[in-house]
């Protein structure tokens, strides 16, 4: 099975801060990777999908990098409202894998 | 705009069966996607449970496997959850979705959640 390992677990940044956030998986899976935000009782929202593509209506400051084991979310200048969890996840054959989570909050 | 909208008991007694339904709106499920169950134990991560298309074929976690089963109602436009034999480590909010295999993501839309406790 590919595992997922995100880092770091919590990040703490300002707002106006540039945050990038990692996930590798345990072997290369191309580019079948999607990013996810969860805010304290809500559903996880769909940030990105095929490792780089903005889902419809993500703000741009959002962006996704990466292929085979390494990929990135970064986002641009932190925004008050994206104090959240993130969460990368992959897909293969009908099964789908989560990384751990990364809790950014504020410094 | 599609919807989907989680429904069952949110209280199960240890060894008994978990039953939800997801109920969806705005997009008829005969017409395509594919639609699965989601859970996150309290202040943890997500764990896909299992993934059923309309015309019935399901996929599973094989960690929970052997005590999940996932079907589809057209007729209704719906879909359900039972999990067997549960235990206080079941006690999970549990999230519907619509999955997006052309871009291999398991939910473009998801249910609110809903929390199940395993007590007795």
């Amino acid at each position: 099975d590919i595992q997922m390992t995100q880092s770091p677990s919590t990040l703490s940044a300002s707002v106006g801060d540039r945050v990038t956030i990692t996930c590798r998986a345990s072997q290369s899976i191309s580019t079948w990777l999607a990013w996810y935000q969860q805010k304290p009782g809500k559903a996880p929202k769909l940030l990105i999908y095929k490792a780089s593509t903005l889902e419809s209506g993500v703000p741009s400051r959002f962006s996704g990098s990466g292929s085979g084991t390494e990929f990135t979310l970064t986002i641009s200048s932190l925004q008050p409202d994206d104090f959240a969890t993130y969460y990368c996840q992959h897909y293969s054959s009908y099964s789908w894998t989560f990384g751990q989570g990364t809790n950014v909050e504020s410094k | 705009q599609v919807q989907l909208q989680e429904s069952g008991p949110g209280l199960v007694k240890p060894s008994e069966t978990l039953s939800l339904t997801c109920a969806v709106s705005g997009y008829s499920i005969s017409s395509g996607y594919y639609w699965g169950w989601v859970r996150q134990h309290p202040g943890k991560g997500l764990e896909w449970i299992g993934t059923i298309f309309h015309r019935g074929n399901t996929y599973y976690n094989p960690s929970l496997k052997s005590r999940v089963t996932i079907s589809v109602d057209t007729s209704k436009n719906q879909f359900s959850l039972k999990l067997s034999s549960v235990t206080a480590a079941d006690t999970a909010v549990y999230y519907c979705a619509r999955h997006n295999m052309i871009w291999g993501v398991i939910g473009d839309y998801w249910g609110q959640g809903t929390l199940v406790s395993v007590s007795s």
